[in-house]
């Protein structure tokens, strides 16, 4: 049992490219969502989404993308790379409503943007 | 608006009690939370306490909750060096999931 899997482990960006962060999970769960973490801030939600084509912004959308094609699925994408964006970014998912579950989280993809 | 407040640092001697503190915003939230983030991992759920009650113990951890104050703690009793960790607050808020910036656990010998 996989879990939640997050690829790349690793990703290095010029300022300006685009590049899709990828989340998948095997447990059926309805719910997905991305967070960020940054030295002194903690964990900010970015977008999630409580089941298959639904998606809605967390604290911190602004520069990123996000689709709900799949229950397994949940890509984060960034359309043009900012320094500020440089992150580690984490998928979590749960099996019901985000707010009443236990997050499951993925390892991380650790984004710098140069 | 959405905040989740807890002190970034915490050292404490092993075999001692380690108490994180944390407040929180929402007076509605259903359930709060606390996580563990080990070096180089993705967070964890540790433990979790719904909002009607005042506190929960699990072993060597006890969850206090004051709703008034919108106060919650985490103690955690014997600890140990496996405890060194980030332990981050949260809160259920509608569909939502908000943490704290975490508190670093650091034991010392």
């Amino acid at each position: 049992n996989a879990g939640v899997t997050q690829t790349p482990k690793f990703q290095v960006l010029k300022t300006g490219q685009s590049m899709t962060l990828q989340c998948a999970q095997d447990m059926n769960h309805e719910y997905m969502s991305w967070y960020r973490q940054d030295p002194g801030m903690g964990l900010r939600l970015i977008h999630y989404s409580v089941g298959a084509g639904i998606t809605d912004q967390g604290e911190v959308p602004n520069g990123y993308n996000v689709s709900r094609s799949t229950t397994e699925d949940f890509p984060l994408r960034l359309l043009s790379a900012a320094p500020s964006q440089t992150s580690v970014y984490f998928c979590a998912s749960s099996y019901g409503r985000g707010g009443n579950e236990k997050l499951f989280f993925g390892s991380g993809t650790q984004l710098s943007v140069l | 608006g959405e905040d989740v407040e807890q002190s970034l640092f915490l050292s404490v001697r092993e075999g001692d009690s380690s108490v994180i503190n944390c407040t929180y915003t929402d007076s509605s939230s259903t359930y709060l939370y606390w996580y563990k983030q080990e070096p180089g991992a993705g967070l964890q759920l540790l433990t979790y306490i719904f909002s009607n009650m005042d506190m929960k113990q699990d072993q060597r951890l006890t969850v206090l909750l004051n709703k008034k104050d919108k106060h919650l703690s985490l103690r955690i009793a014997d600890t140990q060096t496996g405890d060194s960790a980030i332990y981050f607050c949260a809160e259920s808020m509608d569909d939502k999931i908000i943490f704290g910036k975490g508190t670093r656990l650091h034991i010392l010998p």
